[in-house]
């Protein structure tokens, strides 16, 4: 069945530094969706990518969607504490209904 | 008020014994869903239903049951529980727009352990 893999499974970064988690599936996604879960909280919707090569920025946060449609990245600038959670992909593949998660990034910030 | 609840928020019980995980949800949406979380293993889909009278399996179904009693209720049954299914439970709901690819939005979760 369809699989996305998402590395890394751990990030551990000082408050300032960057971060970024990458999302990839064997095959052509019709979308991909990123959530966030706050520890101890539960999946909060961030963003949906569509188009091939699709770019969205959302303040310090930056998504792509890569041109053949099989990868994705969310990329944090200047992390701070309250980046700390999960960071999970999702996405469908081509007449699917479903949505199949990946099995996360969890970053932690020192501050 | 929560749009998306779920009961009970813990849940400790005995191998062996019926289980019954319930969504309720006021958003109004069709599609409601049942995701499991294990550790390092992500979100993995149960059940899934787009209306009152669809039903479908989702990745890791056996083991597992579920009803859609209402457009609002959707309960999940574990109906012998073993501690292989110890784990956090999501339910989840997402609107029935143009495309399939509407976001999903996730109750507080029940976190169920098996002895």
């Amino acid at each position: 069945g369809q699989q996305v893999m998402q590395i890394p499974q751990y990030q551990h970064v000082q408050e300032g530094e960057d971060f970024t988690t990458y999302c990839n599936s064997s095959t052509t996604l019709s979308n991909i969706q990123w959530y966030k879960q706050r520890p101890g909280g539960h999946p909060v919707f961030l963003i949906q990518l569509v188009k091939s090569g699709e770019v969205k920025k959302q303040k310090r946060l930056t998504f792509q969607f890569g041109e053949a449609k099989k990868n994705s990245s969310l990329h944090i600038t200047a992390t701070q504490t309250t980046d700390v959670g999960t960071y999970f992909c999702a996405g469908t593949q081509g007449g699917s209904e479903k949505l199949v998660f990946g099995k996360g990034t969890k970053l932690t910030v020192n501050p | 008020d929560a749009d998306v609840t779920q009961t009970p928020r813990n849940r400790i019980t005995k191998t062996g014994k019926r289980i019954m995980l319930e969504c309720s949800q006021t958003k109004g949406h069709d599609r409601m869903y049942w995701y499991r979380q294990d550790p390092g293993l992500g979100l993995r889909l149960i059940y899934y239903s787009f209306d009152v009278k669809d039903i479908n399996k989702g990745e890791i179904s056996d083991g597992y049951s579920v009803s859609r009693q209402a457009q609002a209720k959707f309960s999940l049954s574990l109906e012998s529980a073993i501690p292989n299914q110890t784990a956090l439970y999501f339910c989840a709901t997402g609107d029935s727009g143009p495309t399939y690819y509407n976001e999903q939005f996730f109750g507080p979760g029940t976190r169920l352990t098996v002895l």
